[in-house]
Formats: structure tokens, C-alpha cells, sequence
């Protein structure tokens, strides 16, 4: 099994603060990472697909980036709004064709 | 949105039933995924498709089968349903192979079995 682990598991911000959270994943064989944004009620929406060392990628106020050699991504979001309020999801692939998600960060944003 | 519909959204039956659940999509996507989310666990991959009957076993693909007879159809069926597999399951499709692209997820089928 991929052990893809995410912390923190929930976390509560004020409007307008930034915030970040991680995932790990083993750096071994290691052939994608992705994250996904799940909202209450709604299905989850993709976000970001990374795969090189040090690459990162941004939509909007929300960015991501990647350590290969580590085994961890960050996710970045500048001046939370109420709206960003979701579970996230990240999901490693490695070269054995083996994809895992994590159990996701929960985000609660406090107007 | 992409173009993906499961059926049926709720279903509840009782142990030892055949169930199948059907994913629809309008994408032409050659790949399509069957998940379950439980609590504690995330999403988990039960089967794949890489083509009209080409599939392929995920993480938890015990108890469940799947096919794939047209591109746009993938069936998910539990042969003899047991309580362990009430879950919340989805669909999901991309273009590209398994975990090289961002997938496209229906909206879930609730699945009690009592």
C-alpha cells in the first residue's frame, strides 16, 4: 500500500488569513501527485497535477508545490475566503501503477 | 461540468442482493474509475477501465466486479451484497491513464445495505 498521509486533518482560519497544508507520500517511484478540492454535498474537482521536483502551480489564490525527493506537497491559500471552506484531497500515482488518495484536510473558513 | 452520471444516486438493499451501479459519461474518455469513500479512509480504487473491456483491479476490488461493453457505460456490480460495502461510490473518468491526468468525478451513489 501507497501511504499518502495529509495533515493537518481539519484545521478552522479566519477570513482573509492564509493558510497551509501537507501531503506526504513515498518519494520512491514516484510518478504524480495530485490534489482535489471536495466540497459538502458536491463531488471532488481537480486542482493541480504535479510531477516534477520542485515544480509548483497556481489557480486563483490557491497554489501547490512539489518535493519529489522528500516525499511532500504543500498546498497554499492566500487570504482564505469562506467559499475555500472544503476537504482537500491529495493522491501520489507511483511507477507500479499504484494511486492513493489520503483522507484529505478539512477546512472550515470563519467569516 | 463534465458530462457524468451515475445511477442510481440512493439505493438501499439488503444483504445478499446483486446490486449494479452504472456510470454514464459523454466525455469520450477512455478511462473511467470506480471509487468508494468511507469515513477514515478517503477514496479508494476499486476497478479501472483502459478501454471497452479492458479493466483492471484497484486497492479494495475484492466482492466487486465491473464491465465495460461501450465506452461512454461502466458498470459496477456487487454479485452477493454484504453489509461492509454500504459506502458512497464514484465515478470518475479522465483522458489520460491512471493518475496522469486530473480525473472528472460523478456525484456519487449512496449505497445502504442492511
Amino acid at each position: 500500500i501507497l501511504n499518502v498521509e495529509q495533515s493537518p486533518q481539519s484545521l478552522h482560519v479566519q477570513e482573509g488569513d492564509s493558510t497551509n497544508f501537507t501531503c506526504s507520500f513515498p518519494s520512491s517511484n514516484f510518478y504524480a501527485l495530485h490534489w482535489y478540492r471536495w466540497e459538502t454535498a458536491k463531488s471532488p474537482e481537480a486542482l493541480f497535477v504535479m510531477t516534477l521536483n520542485g515544480d509548483e502551480k497556481k489557480k486563483g489564490r490557491i497554489s501547490a508545490t512539489l518535493n519529489t525527493k522528500e516525499g511532500y506537497s504543500y498546498l497554499y491559500i492566500k487570504g482564505s475566503q469562506p467559499e475555500d471552506s472544503a476537504t482537500y484531497l491529495c493522491a501520489s500515482l507511483n511507477t507500479g501503477n499504484q494511486f492513493y488518495f489520503g483522507t484529505g484536510t478539512s477546512l472550515t473558513v470563519i467569516p | 461540468d463534465a458530462g457524468i452520471t451515475q445511477s442510481p444516486r440512493h439505493k438501499v438493499t439488503e444483504t445478499g442482493t446483486p446490486v449494479t451501479l452504472r456510470c454514464h459519461q459523454t466525455e469520450n474518455h477512455r478511462y473511467m474509475y470506480w471509487y468508494r469513500q468511507d469515513p477514515g479512509h478517503g477514496l479508494r480504487l476499486i476497478h479501472y477501465s483502459y478501454g471497452v473491456k479492458d479493466t483492471d483491479k484497484g486497492e479494495v476490488s475484492d466482492g466487486y466486479s465491473v464491465s465495460r461493453s461501450k465506452t461512454e457505460d461502466f458498470l459496477l456490480t456487487l454479485e452477493s451484497a454484504t453489509s461492509s460495502q454500504t459506502s458512497v461510490y464514484f465515478c470518475a473518468i479522465s483522458p489520460t491513464r491512471l493518475g496522469q491526468g486530473t480525473q472528472h468525478f460523478g456525484d456519487g451513489t449512496r449505497l445502504s445495505i442492511l
